[in-house]
């Protein structure tokens, strides 16, 4: 079992619907988790942090559920811009700060 | 500009042969790391430094190796051990924190 695991999609979406993304991780010590973006051939940039009572940025919102160990995020109002593959990312409890990534979730947001 | 730097962006090696890739950063962090990226899949750690002359094994350290001579550099050596180096490899770099910031990437390809 992947310690991080998301639907690989792709998700093909007209410009402004709202999609959602889905993870799970198997760590229950886990301490901190993120969202990256990744543009094609580039590297993973930090989308946002994501905490227990959930939280907003703009369009995108992400939420934990530490009990089922699963994280969402949602995007609001797609535009052609946030076409990418998002990163669901789980950091442990170690000192070294290890990231722990999910395979990542193909998004194509269509005109 | 503070940041981190990758070289070379396209790297090409023939069999047998060890290469070395370079990551910088000015950016006055203690904590670097390296990851592999294959098509498809999540980044997977393969060595990471917490400070100057000490660094630790990731998941997949077999084949590679590492120095921290110095804070703002981090080389990664891909040694002809390596059964499968073919991959793009990304540098990050942390404060105390969690958050990670990547630089761009070197594609390497074994011909």
């Amino acid at each position: 079992r992947k310690e991080v695991e998301q639907d690989p999609g792709p998700f093909n979406v007209p410009e402004g619907a709202t999609v959602a993304f889905n993870c799970t991780y198997s760590n229950s010590a886990s301490q901190s988790f993120f969202w990256y973006r990744q543009d094609c051939r580039k590297e993973p940039k930090l989308l946002m942090s994501v905490y227990s009572s959930g939280n907003e940025d703009g369009r995108f919102t992400a939420q934990l559920n530490r009990a089922s160990q699963y994280i969402s995020l949602l995007i609001r109002d797609s535009k052609l811009s946030d076409s990418a593959t998002y990163l669901c990312v789980v950091s442990d409890s170690g000192s070294a700060r290890q990231l722990t990534f999910g395979s990542g979730t193909q998004l194509t947001v269509l005109p | 500009d503070g940041g981190i730097t990758q070289s070379p962006k396209y790297l090409f090696r023939k069999e047998g042969q060890n290469v070395t890739l370079s990551c910088e950063q000015n950016l006055n962090h203690d904590a670097m790391y390296w990851y592999r990226q294959d098509p498809g899949q999540g980044l997977r750690l393969i060595y990471y430094s917490q400070i100057v002359n000490d660094f630790q094994k990731g998941d997949i350290a077999e084949g590679y190796s590492v120095s921290r001579e110095k804070k703002e550099s981090f080389p990664l050596t891909v040694t002809s051990a390596q059964k499968n180096p073919t991959a793009f490899y990304l540098c990050a770099s942390s404060t105390s924190g969690n958050e990670q910031f990547f630089g761009p990437g070197t594609r390497l390809t074994v011909l």
